[in-house]
């Protein structure tokens, strides 16, 4: 069966602080699609990375990078130097090949807040 | 421009009530979705089109009745509206079914039912 756990509900750092936000995914395709999505207190969803199940290649964007390893089924991303503007709801989601509809399939979400 | 834009942005309404949330992408994608977060955050698909045909159905009570006159709107109109219906409505939309491009999301429709 197809799942997302994000099993850190709430993270509290202080700015400047390193996070990593944890996505374990379970899937039965070869071919798939790992993303992360933000959504600031704001209530939008922001696209931040795609990834395939081909490419294992870790992706640096500025302060944030993202881990990807099948071996374990993670997805995890780390924001280096945390800012105030980073406090949000971080979600993990997967889309299965065999699935046509395209449809992500959500982890809980990770509630990030960067105190000042 | 809004590449997703949803209307109403909030919506509040008695139960047993009829109502219908509109979406339009300008980004000349070609499959649309409709998704639901509840109160506790959680995202889940409702809707998802192609070119104008219904692709997914993820049980949805029959109540929900999407609409797609066109490949860049997606409409969503509920009958008979419940409490438990209450939640944010985000409209996405993404380029192909077949090779799994990023969706992009609307802002929300925030429904209230009373």
């Amino acid at each position: 069966a197809q799942k997302v756990t994000q099993a850190q509900t709430e993270i509290s750092v202080v700015e400047k602080e390193d996070v990593t936000l944890d996505c374990v995914y379970e899937t039965r395709d070869t071919t798939y699609y790992l993303f992360w999505y933000k959504q600031p207190p704001s209530g939008e969803l922001v696209f931040l990375i795609r990834r395939n199940s081909f490419d294992e290649q870790n992706e640096i964007s500025g302060r944030y990078s993202w881990n990807f390893q099948k071996s374990t089924s993670s997805f995890n991303f780390t924001i280096t130097a945390s800012q105030v503007v980073d406090s949000a709801v971080y979600f993990c989601a997967l889309s299965e090949d065999r699935n046509q509809g395209g449809k992500l399939i959500f982890g809980q979400g990770t509630e990030l807040s960067v105190k000042p | 421009d809004t590449a997703v834009s949803q209307t109403p942005k909030y919506l509040v309404t008695q139960m047993g009530n009829d109502k219908s949330i509109k979406c339009e992408q300008n980004l000349g994608h070609d499959t649309m979705y409709w998704y639901k977060q509840d109160s506790k955050k959680f995202l889940k698909i409702m809707f998802s089109y192609n070119n104008k045909e219904l692709i997914i159905n993820e049980t949805v009570p029959n109540r929900f009745s999407p609409k797609s006159p066109d490949k860049a709107h997606l409409n969503l109109h509920i009958n008979s509206l419940e409490l438990g219906d209450s939640a944010v409505y985000f409209c996405a939309s993404s380029q192909s079914v077949g090779v799994r491009k990023e969706q992009f999301f609307g802002p929300g429709t925030r429904l209230t039912v009373l």
